[in-house]
């Protein structure tokens, strides 16, 4: 496809299941992001690679959570044990190149519910 | 201290009408700076890039003062279709910052 494709778009999980939150950027792009949203707020960075390497996790909120991208192309967000306030939409977002003025491309996120 | 900060809004107006935003941000490094737009339930998507000296699109003009660390975004004649939510992005070394958004309502 053109965009950047998220998979499930909607996941809803039992509390203390593992969940694996899949992007497949845009074809060609070396940068791709993590954010999470919260309703009414802005995307809140989790984690970025460039290309298969991880350049800064620094926003993943505790060891609960980690990512890959082991062929430079799609990556997994994995969350543990999952708990309720994992609850949000979680957004992928690429980027062609390192460049300054080079603008992210989102996908259409994927909504994790944990009851 | 968030990186970047703006009105919340919502900001409620006629068809027609101008409308401003502003929003500040806090890491005088900062490198480049975006306007992006997220409808309701929706990605959001770039609405422009802003630019040192000030750029404009048709109906929109972006401002940046690296003095005073804010950014600005007009929009003129607004139509119903503008209504959305408008977020403030600052880049510095290749991450994102988000603001939380400023919700722009436009009324017949």
């Amino acid at each position: 496809g053109a965009g950047v494709s998220q998979s499930p778009r909607y996941k809803v999980t039992k509390r203390g299941q593992d969940v694996a939150l899949r992007c497949d950027p845009i074809s060609g792009h070396v940068s791709l992001y993590w954010y999470r949203q919260a309703l009414g707020q802005g995307p809140e960075f989790l984690t970025y690679f460039n290309y298969e390497a991880q350049q800064d996790k620094s926003g993943l909120p505790n060891d609960r959570f980690s990512a890959e991208r082991p062929e430079g192309s799609i990556s997994t967000l994995t969350i543990q044990r999952t708990e309720q306030r994992d609850s949000a939409m979680y957004r992928c977002a690429s980027s062609f190149q390192q460049g300054v003025y080079t603008e992210a491309f989102f996908g259409q996120g994927t909504r994790l519910t944990v009851v | 201290r968030k990186e970047v900060e703006q009105d919340p809004g919502p900001f409620n107006v006629p068809e027609g009408a101008t409308v401003a935003f502003n929003c500040t941000y806090s890491n005088s490094a900062s490198q480049s700076f975006f306007w992006y737009r997220q409808d309701c339930r929706k990605e959001p998507k770039l609405l422009m890039s802003v630019y040192s000296s000030g750029n404009e699109d048709g109906r929109f003009t972006a401002q940046l003062n690296r003095a005073s660390q804010y950014i600005s975004l007009l929009i003129r004649d607004s139509k119903l279709s503008d209504s959305a939510t408008y977020l403030c992005v600052v880049k510095n070394f290749n991450k994102f910052y988000f603001g939380s958004g400023t919700k722009l309502n436009v009324k017949p």
